[in-house]
């Protein structure tokens, strides 16, 4: 049972530059979100998914698409890389939402440096 | 301000000695939440909490939610250098019967315990 898979686990992009954060799951969840770890700020949501087909805005939506066509990928897409968005992502999925007994499981992340 | 606020941010203890993180809200909490992060990894649940006056217990480590639902506290006992890590909370701060999906974490404590 492989969980939560991010790729890449590292990256490096230039200004300007587009990139997706991939995030599977093969634990049938239908609860995906992607956080964003910064020093200081601890994680941030920004985006979220209950299942295929429906997405929606956390905490820090800006510069950052998703979508949600099958119920076990839920990329991430950078449109237009900047240096503030040089971070750790953390992918993370539940059966049936944060609020339950089991909590998220969360993928091992991707370090993303823009410079 | 963060909303949910832990303390100490940083922690050295010598190993075998008991310590205690704590997390506060300045709102009621609906389904309280401990992850574990080892350095550069994803995060690992620990334990849930949801009652007031709940305590869990999973190894050495134990749990508590007060009665007003507005602060946990995360102790371990005896601690030992694979304790080390980053410990998060994370909570529902805006329980909709139903769920929120938005878990807001705080920033971390920093735990080192020296051999």
């Amino acid at each position: 049972n492989a969980g939560v898979t991010q790729t890449p686990k590292f990256q490096v992009l230039k200004t300007g530059q587009s990139m997706t954060l991939q995030c599977a799951q093969d634990m049938n969840h239908e609860y995906m979100s992607w956080y964003r770890q910064d020093p200081g700020m601890g994680l941030r949501l920004i985006h979220y998914s209950v299942g295929a087909g429906i997405t929606d805005q956390g905490e820090v939506p800006n510069g950052y698409n998703v979508s949600r066509s099958t119920t076990e990928d839920f990329p991430l897409r950078l449109l237009s890389a900047a240096p503030s968005q040089t971070s750790v992502y953390f992918c993370a999925s539940s059966y049936s939402g944060p609020t339950n007994n089991y909590g998220y499981t969360f993928g091992s992340g991707t370090r993303l440096t823009v410079v | 301000s963060q909303e949910l606020e832990q303390s100490p941010q940083s922690l050295i203890v010598q190993e075998g000695k008991n310590l205690t993180i704590n997390c506060t809200s300045s709102k009621t909490l609906y389904g309280l939440y401990w992850y574990k992060q080892k350095y550069g990894e994803g995060l690992i649940f620990l334990m849930m909490l949801q009652k007031g006056g709940e305590e869990k217990s999973h190894e050495k480590i134990t749990a508590k939610l007060d009665e007003k639902k507005q602060q946990s506290s995360l102790h371990i006992t005896a601690s030992q250098p694979s304790h080390a890590g980053i410990y998060l909370c994370g909570a529902d701060l805006a329980y909709s019967g139903a769920g929120s999906y938005q878990l807001t974490f705080g920033k971390g404590t920093k735990l080192s315990v020296i051999p």
